[in-house]
């Protein structure tokens, strides 16, 4: 399977941007990037997901590189509120295996 | 938000004693997955289904068993439960497979 490897912690401060990297070099050709959240004793909850273009939703940007070994989780302006851990994950395409890892906890500063 | 519902939300119980947790959805999505959640690893899928009465197993099925017999409900049970399964359990759902996955409050179990 193939794995992300993200940094364990970042800080940003509130009303900036925020870029989180991931890289996936063993990722394969059928393999969807999907980044999810997980705030203080909630769910996870879907943020966005690509494949080999950049994409945009409400609630952030994704940049994947050309490559497609890496990628950025974009918050345009953090608020307090995304304060969580922010999760990584390579879906392989027609598979159920989401594997989370320990992903990035992202702390907001005021 | 999607609709799904986690009963209950806090159990505990003791070791041996079999445990069902509950997971409701009304959003008539076809997958419905069981996940662990413990300290320093993340989130492991216990079991899937991908129907009513079709189900698979994740990487952490040992002492887990699952049944769907209706498309809104997937149910978790605990056999005889250990304190190793003491854990915090979400339930998640998917109208397709490896679409985005959407996921309930969470049951805390603690086995004693």
């Amino acid at each position: 399977d193939a794995k992300t490897t993200q940094p364990n912690s970042m800080e940003s401060n509130e009303e900036e941007p925020v870029h989180l990297p991931c890289n996936h070099s063993t990722i394969s050709g059928t393999d969807y990037i999907h980044w999810y959240r997980q705030l203080p004793s909630q769910g996870p909850e879907y943020v966005i997901h690509g494949l080999t273009s950049n994409v945009n939703n409400r609630m952030a940007s994704l940049a994947i590189a050309e490559d497609r070994k890496s990628s950025t989780l974009i918050l345009h302006r953090a608020t307090l509120r995304d304060a969580a851990v922010y999760y990584c994950i390579l879906i392989t395409s027609g598979t159920y295996k989401y594997i989370f890892g320990t992903g990035t906890r992202l702390k907001v500063l005021a | 938000d999607a609709g799904i519902t986690q009963s209950p939300r806090h159990k505990v119980t003791e070791t041996g004693t079999p445990v069902t947790l509950r997971c409701h959805q009304t959003e008539n999505h076809r997958y419905m997955y069981w996940y662990r959640q413990d300290p320093g690893h993340g989130l492991r899928l216990i079991h899937y289904s991908y129907g009513v009465k079709d189900t698979d197993k994740g990487e952490v099925s040992d002492g887990y068993s699952v049944s769907r017999s209706k498309t809104e409900d997937f149910l978790l049970t605990l056999e005889s439960a250990t304190s190793s399964q003491t854990s915090v359990y979400f339930c998640a759902i998917s109208e397709k497979i490896s679409y985005e996955q959407y996921f309930g409050p969470g049951t805390r179990l603690t086995v004693t």
